[in-house]
């Protein structure tokens, strides 16, 4: 059973340019959150999708921005790099109807690091 | 708002050693609690999870008790070894809301 897969690995862009960052949640999972960890400190939560819609947002500029696809993957997209957008961008797969059982819990994929030069 | 603060780091610590990785939270219901442990390069993976108060989580020898009276989720294991060597996240997770709350991590590293 695949886990949460994102892709690329790895990533670097010019400050001022656009990127876009993709995610296939765990077989089972209709719900996709995006968290920004910069380097050593904890995931910061970006927004979360469900039913193609951004449910929840969490404290980043309309530069972030996202899309949920009918097969349950998301896309995330920045807008306007900064250098200060270099980090570790974390997909985390749940399902909505499932989170009592699941202890609200996420599966979460290894990331794609992107560095903005 | 919700927050959670862990020990600061790094520890390190002798293979076999006791381990304990302090963690505190501050939420306005009744969170699920979390640890997450990074590797190197890697992404986060599930290490334990209690839901309630006096839940014990475990798993590969790691421990930890949800204790609402001290609000803590403290990290224990009584033998460490050097593949233990990892960066370790408390979190939790509110019924009501849609995300984690994550701690700032602590980087463990065993020597042999």
């Amino acid at each position: 059973d695949a886990g949460v897969t994102q892709s690329p690995t790895h990533l670097i862009k010019t400050r001022g340019q656009q990127v876009t960052l993709r995610c296939s949640p765990k077989s089972g999972h209709d719900t996709v959150s995006w968290y920004q960890q910069a380097l050593g400190q904890g995931p910061q939560f970006i927004f979360q999708y469900y039913e193609e819609e951004e449910r929840q947002r969490g404290n980043f500029p309309d530069r972030f921005s996202g899309h949920q696809f009918p097969n349950y993957s998301s896309e995330l997209n920045v807008n306007a790099l900064l250098l200060g957008d270099s980090a570790l961008y974390l997909c985390a797969s749940s399902n909505t109807l499932r989170r009592e059982e699941d202890a609200y819990g996420y599966t979460f994929g290894s990331g794609t690091r992107l560095t903005v030069v | 708002g919700d927050s959670v603060t862990q020990m600061e780091g790094p520890v390190t610590l002798s293979e076999e050693a006791f381990l304990t990785i302090n963690c505190t939270y501050t939420a306005t219901g009744y969170p699920s609690l979390f640890w997450y442990v990074q590797y190197p390069g890697e992404g986060l993976q599930l290490l334990l999870k209690a839901t309630k108060a006096d839940d014990k989580g475990s798993n590969k020898g790691f421990e930890a008790t949800y204790r609402k009276e001290t609000t803590s989720f403290h990290l224990e294991k009584g033998s460490v070894q050097v593949s233990d060597s990892a960066v370790y996240f408390c979190a939790l997770s509110e019924r009501g809301a849609q995300k984690l709350v994550f701690g700032q991590g602590t980087r463990l590293t065993i020597n042999p």
